[in-house]
């Protein structure tokens, strides 16, 4: 596609309920991250991947989230029994090669825009 | 561990006007550093960057430089319009090493006024 696609937009779920998050990274794009960005805040590093192989998740709040990147392709972030505290923007980024480097940016989607209530 | 601080918003200025946002970094290493840009309703897209000490990124009428000595990576731009309004993020990497993550401000906000 176009662009790293993310979705739902919006998902607003009760406390205690599992939600998934999908990411479609831009075709070819081997390296793939999740952020969360809170009101007012910058994005916060979660995990990477580079291809399927999770490379690091130390940003990983706690156990009861997780991701996968089966294929190598598209992402799935899941947080098991939400708190309200879970509110937040998540974001996901691809780039095209492994590794940050200066002159393969991280090109970010529009973002999934969770409520916990 | 290394960390990005950037002035607060909202930064309210009139078209025309001259810009600054400035950003300081703690790091160890050589980091690169960025900055990326939030458009209303939009993901984050990269607007400038700098891979070392004394390199100057520009895109778009910005301008930042990368001042080891005094650990900044100020934004600016000369003369801001209306479409500029967005939230403005630093960010550093530490350019492949162990932690191969961005680290982000936490942005400004600037709202340019007719």
């Amino acid at each position: 596609g176009a662009g790293v696609s993310q979705s739902p937009r919006y998902k607003v779920t009760k406390r205690g309920q599992d939600v998934a998050l999908r990411c479609d990274p831009i075709s070819g794009h081997v390296s793939l991250y999740w952020y969360r960005q809170a009101l007012g805040q910058g994005p916060e590093f979660l995990t990477y991947f580079n291809y399927e192989a999770q490379q690091d998740k130390s940003g990983l709040p706690n156990d009861r989230f997780s991701a996968e990147r089966p294929e190598g392709s598209i992402s799935t972030l899941t947080i098991q029994r939400t708190e309200q505290r879970d509110s937040a923007m998540y974001r996901c980024a691809s780039s095209l090669v492994m590794g940050l480097r200066p002159d393969s940016p991280l090109h970010f989607g529009n973002g999934t825009r969770l409520t916990v209530t | 561990g290394n960390s990005v601080t950037q002035m607060e918003g909202p930064v309210t200025l009139s078209e025309e006007a001259f810009l600054t946002i400035n950003c300081t970094y703690t790091a160890t290493g050589y980091p690169s550093l960025f900055w990326y840009v939030q458009y209303p309703g939009e993901g984050l897209q990269l607007l400038l960057k700098a891979t070392k000490a004394d390199d100057k990124g520009s895109n778009k009428g910005f301008e930042a430089t990368y001042r080891k000595e005094t650990t900044s990576f100020h934004l600016e731009k000369g003369s801001v319009q209306v479409s500029d309004s967005a939230v403005y993020f630093c960010a550093l990497s530490d350019g492949g090493g162990a932690t191969n993550k961005l680290i982000f401000g936490t942005g400004t906000l600037l709202a340019v006024q007719p």
